[in-house]
């Protein structure tokens, strides 16, 4: 199995600041077919997770687009531009390049 | 709007069963793959199932193999989860997602129901 591993874990940061979070992958992620199937996923307490970026830098149905994807290989980004309430919660990366998907532990961010 | 309810959650002692449903709207269901996915409370999230669109291919994680059964009603736009065995390590919540359509992964989360093995 894939080891997903993100840094940090934890990410206090400030309304309208930027934020970063790394994902790491114990293997390479390329497919087969070319495409990277790396994704990320934002779990808000009480609400369903969901889906915000897949293959490494594609923002999903109706996410803004101060959230955006970067990386190759194995290791991997994800950026908010500008921090805002909304965006609390548990970010996840998930690979599905590789049976069995895997998911990185998660990193909290919350609002200082 | 695509919607994913899950219903089947509960207490059971360890050795039991569990069925989970999931009542699946708002788009094709017979097109897509369906997943489910948990999360022990306080941990991360794991992969534990899926099958195909037509349901006749399921694939498993390790740890639930030979005692978890997936199936899916395109009729009635339903996916099941059949626990069987179950052990204390099953306690998690279970989110019924469903795969995605043109690349490889996993879109719409439904809400989850909370499996609790415990004596």
């Amino acid at each position: 199995e894939i080891v997903m591993t993100q840094t940090p874990l934890s990410s206090p940061v400030t309304l309208g600041q930027p934020a970063s979070i790394s994902c790491r992958s114990s293997q390479s992620l390329v497919h087969r077919d070319g495409n990277t199937y790396l994704s990320w996923i934002h779990h808000r307490p009480g609400q369903p997770p969901r889906l915000l970026i897949y293959k490494i830098s594609t923002r999903f149905s109706g996410v803004p687009d101060r959230f955006s994807g970067s990386g190759a290989g194995t290791d991997f980004t994800l950026k908010i531009s500008r921090v805002e309430a909304e965006d609390v919660g548990v970010y996840y990366c998930m690979q599905t390049t590789q049976f069995p998907d895997s998911f990185g532990q998660g990193t909290k961010l919350e609002i200082k | 709007e695509v919607q994913l309810v899950e219903s089947g959650g509960g207490l059971v002692q360890p050795g039991g069963s569990l069925r989970l449903s999931c009542a699946a709207s708002g788009f094709t269901f017979r097109s897509y793959w369906m997943h489910w996915v948990r999360q022990v409370p306080g941990k991360g999230l794991g992969w534990v199932s899926r099958v195909n669109s037509y349901g006749n291919s399921t694939t498993y994680a390790d740890s639930v193999k030979g005692r978890f059964t997936i199936s899916r009603d395109n009729s009635k736009n339903m996916l099941y989860l059949q626990m069987d065995s179950l052990r204390a390590e099953d306690t998690a919540i279970y989110y019924c997602v469903r795969g995605s359509s043109g690349w490889y992964g996993v879109d719409y989360w439904g809400q989850g129901t909370l499996v609790t093995v415990s004596s």
